[in-house]
């Protein structure tokens, strides 16, 4: 079971802020919250984590709210090389589990 | 930062022969890999999880017997799928880990895409 839930689709206009949410409401205390994303026919690459505070980083900035049952992916500019499937998932000590993800199309 | 890289990008293959798929990482020790298959559209499903010098942990619905994993060192690990068939066409993704801490990042390789005439 992915144990997260997230809109199967989001558009966004270039240039534009992208909030991308996610729902977790079975995290347990030692959960990360990790975002991936994934441009067609390559693998996953890696966004941003986190576990309980807010995080930023060069690509993004994750929102995790006070009962950590959700987050939020923010992109601050999108841009056309955005446009991919992002996966928010819990990792756990033994396995990493994706769920279906949302596919985000930028709008030029 | 860190890399995986696998090979081959894609096959194309007979049914009935076998194909092997290698994941390597290439600056850090992996002790975790995790193999993947992910058909169109949809997300990537996870297939095992293998340990380097252990026995691949497979997940329910996956034959362990068809798709042989092994993890012989700390920066390789295999997919062997054996007698494939055009049902296995699919693409395949590797992702390796260094030690299963929940906040470690996952490093993927690029994917296979196996096409099984």
């Amino acid at each position: 079971d992915a144990k997260t839930t997230q809109p199967n689709s989001m558009e966004s206009n270039e240039e534009e802020p992208v909030h991308l949410p996610c729902n977790h409401s079975t995290i347990s205390g030692t959960d990360y919250i990790h975002w991936y994303r994934q441009l067609p026919s390559q693998g996953p690459e890696y966004v941003i984590h986190g576990l309980t505070s807010n995080v930023n980083n060069r690509m993004a900035s994750l929102a995790i709210a006070e009962d950590r049952k959700s987050s939020t992916l923010i992109l601050h500019r999108a841009t056309l090389r955005d446009a991919a499937v992002y996966y928010c998932i819990l990792k756990t000590y033994d396995k990493v589990i994706f769920g279906p993800g949302t596919s985000l199309s930028v709008i030029p | 930062g860190a890399v995986v890289s696998q090979h081959p990008s894609w096959v194309i293959c007979k049914s009935g022969t076998s194909v092997k798929i290698e994941c390597r990482s290439l600056d850090f020790q992996a002790t975790t890999m995790f193999w993947y298959r992910q058909f169109p559209k949809q997300s990537l499903m996870l297939m095992a999880t293998s340990n380097e010098g252990s026995k691949a942990t497979y997940e329910q619905g996956v034959e362990k017997d068809k798709f042989l994993i092994n993890h012989a060192s700390l920066t390789l690990s295999t997919l062997t799928v054996t007698s494939a068939h055009p049902e296995d066409s699919s693409f395949y993704i590797c992702s390796a880990g260094t030690g299963g801490r929940t906040n470690e990042k996952l490093f993927f390789g690029s994917g296979t895409q196996l096409s099984v005439l």
